[in-house]
């Protein structure tokens, strides 16, 4: 089946340290990727997206390459800022058949001045 | 540009109450789905659809229903409220197709409490 794995949580940084938030997905065929972010309270809104391989998704400073071969789509970015604490979700929705969209778990991000 | 509304934002229910949550879109979306979230945690699918007319159930249907009669609306149900449906719930919608895929696009969030 279709599924996503996300790094467990939570994740606390210092302010302008390297990100890195793995995820690695099962699909059939080649699912579009994608990266929401949910800020404390409010709902998930889209932080990145890509829907073939190789594609770079970008946004806000961060980014997320979709790889085939190793059936990934890491979030990164160079240096975190407090605004940035939030809990991020990788997610798919597979191209074929009626299936619905997927998530992993979600990764709360601290960040620290 | 309203994208997806839910309505209401927050309600308290007392055991055994039930009500129902609603959710539009303007978007033209074929999927419509309905989460959950509870505290600290991860999203779950309770149902979701391809279409209107058809619906299917996710990773935690049990206590609630819903409905798809048209492309815009996808309310649902809670029968006999529980403690156990506290919680928050997102509706979101996405546009599945042939030649390409969207992204989802969540509403805002009921906060439902029951006591």
């Amino acid at each position: 089946g279709n599924s996503v794995t996300q790094m467990e949580g939570p994740v606390t940084l210092s302010e302008e340290a390297f990100l890195t938030i793995n995820c690695t997905y099962t699909a059939t065929g080649y699912p579009s990727l994608f990266w929401y972010v949910q800020y404390p309270g409010e709902g998930l809104q889209l932080l990145l997206k890509a829907t073939k391989a190789d594609d770079k998704g970008s946004n806000k400073g961060f980014e997320a390459t979709y790889r085939k071969e190793t059936t990934s789509f890491h979030l990164e970015k160079g240096s975190v800022q407090v605004s940035d604490s939030a809990v991020y979700f990788c997610a798919l929705i597979p191209n074929s058949g009626n299936t619905p969209l997927v998530f992993g778990k979600g990764t709360r991000l601290s960040v620290i001045a | 540009n309203a994208g997806v509304t839910q309505t209401p934002k927050f309600r308290i229910l007392k055991i055994g109450q039930s009500m129902t949550l609603q959710c539009t879109q303007d978007m033209n979306h074929n999927y419509m789905y309905w989460y959950r979230q509870d505290p600290g945690m991860g999203l779950k699918l309770i149902y979701y659809s391809v279409g209107a007319g058809i619906t299917d159930k996710g990773e935690v249907p049990n206590g609630y229903n819903v409905s798809r009669s048209t492309t815009e609306d996808f309310p649902l149900r809670l029968e006999l409220a529980a403690p156990s449906q506290t919680s928050v719930y997102f509706c979101a919608s996405s546009y599945k197709g042939a030649l390409r895929n969207t992204e989802a696009f969540f509403g805002q969030g009921t906060r439902l409490t029951v006591v």
